[in-house]
């Protein structure tokens, strides 16, 4: 099956830095990959995902890039914020409806 | 919408106590997921159901432990008998079978004390 490895585990950064969270999967069928956050006492939520077909998919202050070669994506939150603070997961899937492999989360801190 | 519904928000209970967690999915949705959380182990698949039928529950601790999807809006997962180490954050979530990815609840804490 998928296997997806995240990187860093935790990660602190300075309000109006940048962070970056990366992480690689295995299988090669995999072509769906979504972001998560989750904050403290409540479930993940989908913040960015991106197909296969796309290599760089941006919303606001938030960017995910994909080397589909290299088997790797990440996650870029630029000017960050108090409130970006909060566990990030990535996933990857060959489909939708079936599950998702999760990496095994990233608690960033932003410092105000 | 309401997002995905489950209930209880906490649980707490003795070692030896049947424990039902329940989840609403999100209307229209045909696949449906629970997943256990803990710091250990972070988010574990438990099992999943395509069109209330179950696809795989490998990941299913043991046999103390069942899921049920009787219709398209609704599920439950039963533990009986609890152990404190099933104490743990447990999360549904729906998905379309095409399009965007999981929606989870807000989760259930279960305690087994």
């Amino acid at each position: 099956g998928e296997n997806v490895e995240q990187h860093p585990s935790t990660l602190s950064v300075q309000e109006g830095d940048s962070a970056v969270i990366k992480c690689t999967y295995s299988d090669s069928a995999s072509n769906y990959f979504p972001w998560y956050k989750q904050e403290l006492g409540k479930g993940p939520q989908l913040i960015i995902d991106i197909r296969s077909n796309v290599g760089e998919k941006k919303d606001q202050r938030i960017a995910v890039t994909l080397n589909k070669t290299a088997k790797h994506f990440s996650l870029h939150i630029t000017e960050t914020q108090p409130e970006d603070s909060a566990v990030y997961f990535c996933a990857a899937t060959p489909n939708t409806g079936n599950q998702f492999y999760f990496g095994t989360g990233t608690s960033l801190t932003v410092i105000p | 919408d309401a997002g995905v519904i489950q209930s209880p928000r906490h649980e707490v209970t003795e070692m030896g106590q049947e424990v039902t967690l329940r989840c609403k999915p999100i209307s229209g949705h045909n696949s449906l997921f629970w997943y256990r959380q803990t710091m250990m182990r972070g988010l574990e698949l438990l099992i999943y159901f395509n069109n209330n039928v179950p696809i795989d529950d490998s990941g299913m601790p043991e046999d103390r432990f069942s899921a049920k999807m009787p219709n398209a809006s609704f599920s439950t997962l039963k533990i009986q008998p609890s152990e404190p180490r099933d104490s743990a954050v447990y999360f549904c979530a729906s998905s379309p079978r095409t399009g965007k990815g999981y929606t989870f609840g807000s989760g259930t804490r279960l305690t087994v004390v």
